[in-house]
C-alpha cells in the first residue's frame, strides 16, 4: 500500500498570513502514461463529510477559492493557502489514487493563531 | 445540484451486519463511479472500495475482501454498501463518494453527508 504522510500534524497561522501543509507519498503517484499526479487535496470541518480542493496535484476543484494552490509532482506534495481567512480553519487531507488501496494522509489540523 | 443522500445511524451487535445506502441525484448515476469510505474516531480516512455505477463492477480494499458487497440499483440512482462480520473496531462514520470511472483511481467531488455506524454489545 502507498504510505500518505502529512506535516505538521497541526498548525495555527494568523489570519491573513500563509499556511502550508506537506504531504509525501512513499511511492510515486506519477502516472507515466498521463504525465499526471494522482493526488488530491481536501478539508473536512467538523460534522460535515470531506470537500475536494485539489486534484491532479494542481488543479483547483469548482469553486474553491484561488487562495488554494496545490504544488509538487512524485513524492513530494504542497498544499498552499496564501491568505488565510476564518472559514478555512478544517482538517486537510491529501489522498492518492494512483493505486488501490487509495490511501489519506492522517490529517493536518489547521488553526487560528 | 448534485447531492448523495444516505441512510441514517445504524447500531449493530458484533457478528451482524449492516447496509448503508446511498441515493444519488442531479446527474446521470450510470456515467459514474460510487466510492466507499470510512472514518473511525480517531482515524484517517480509509477507502473501502467502488463500484461502477454503469456495468456494476466493483474492486474492494484487500483488508474488507469478503466482509464488503457494494451494489447498486440503477433504477433508484442508489449504491448500497454491507459490511458483514461486525467488529467493535468497525465503529466509524461511512461515507460514500462520487468519482469518476477510470482505469485508475479518482478523486472524489461529492460526498454523502456521512452514515455512523456503531457496533456494541
Amino acid at each position: 500500500d502507498i504510505v500518505m504522510t502529512q506535516s505538521p500534524d497541526s498548525l495555527a497561522v494568523s489570519l491573513g498570513e500563509r499556511a502550508t501543509i506537506n504531504c509525501k507519498s512513499s511511492r510515486s503517484v506519477l502516472y507515466s502514461s498521463d504525465n499526471k499526479n494522482y493526488l488530491a487535496w481536501y478539508h473536512q470541518k467538523p460534522g460535515q463529510p470531506p470537500k475536494l480542493l485539489i486534484y491532479w496535484a494542481s488543479t483547483r476543484a469548482s469553486g474553491v477559492p484561488d487562495r488554494f494552490t496545490g504544488s509538487g509532482s512524485g513524492t513530494d506534495f504542497t498544499l498552499t493557502i496564501s491568505s488565510l481567512q476564518a472559514e478555512d480553519v478544517a482538517v486537510y487531507y491529501c489522498q492518492q489514487y494512483y493505486s488501490s488501496p487509495y490511501t489519506f494522509g492522517q490529517g493536518t489540523k489547521l488553526e487560528i493563531k | 445540484q448534485v447531492q448523495l443522500v444516505q441512510s441514517g445511524a445504524e447500531v449493530k451487535k458484533p457478528g451482524a451486519s449492516v447496509k448503508v445506502s446511498c441515493k444519488a441525484s442531479g446527474y446521470t448515476f450510470t456515467n459514474y463511479a460510487i466510492h466507499w469510505v470510512r472514518q473511525a474516531p480517531g482515524q484517517r480516512l480509509e477507502w473501502m472500495g467502488w463500484i461502477n455505477a454503469g456495468n456494476g463492477n466493483t474492486k474492494y480494499s484487500q483488508k474488507f475482501q469478503g466482509r464488503v458487497t457494494i451494489t447498486r440499483d440503477t433504477s433508484a440512482s442508489t449504491a448500497y454498501m454491507e459490511l458483514s462480520s461486525l467488529r467493535s473496531e468497525d465503529t466509524a462514520v461511512y461515507y460514500c463518494a462520487r468519482g469518476q470511472i477510470g482505469v485508475a483511481g479518482t478523486h472524489y467531488d461529492y460526498w454523502g453527508q456521512g452514515t455512523l455506524v456503531t457496533v456494541s454489545s
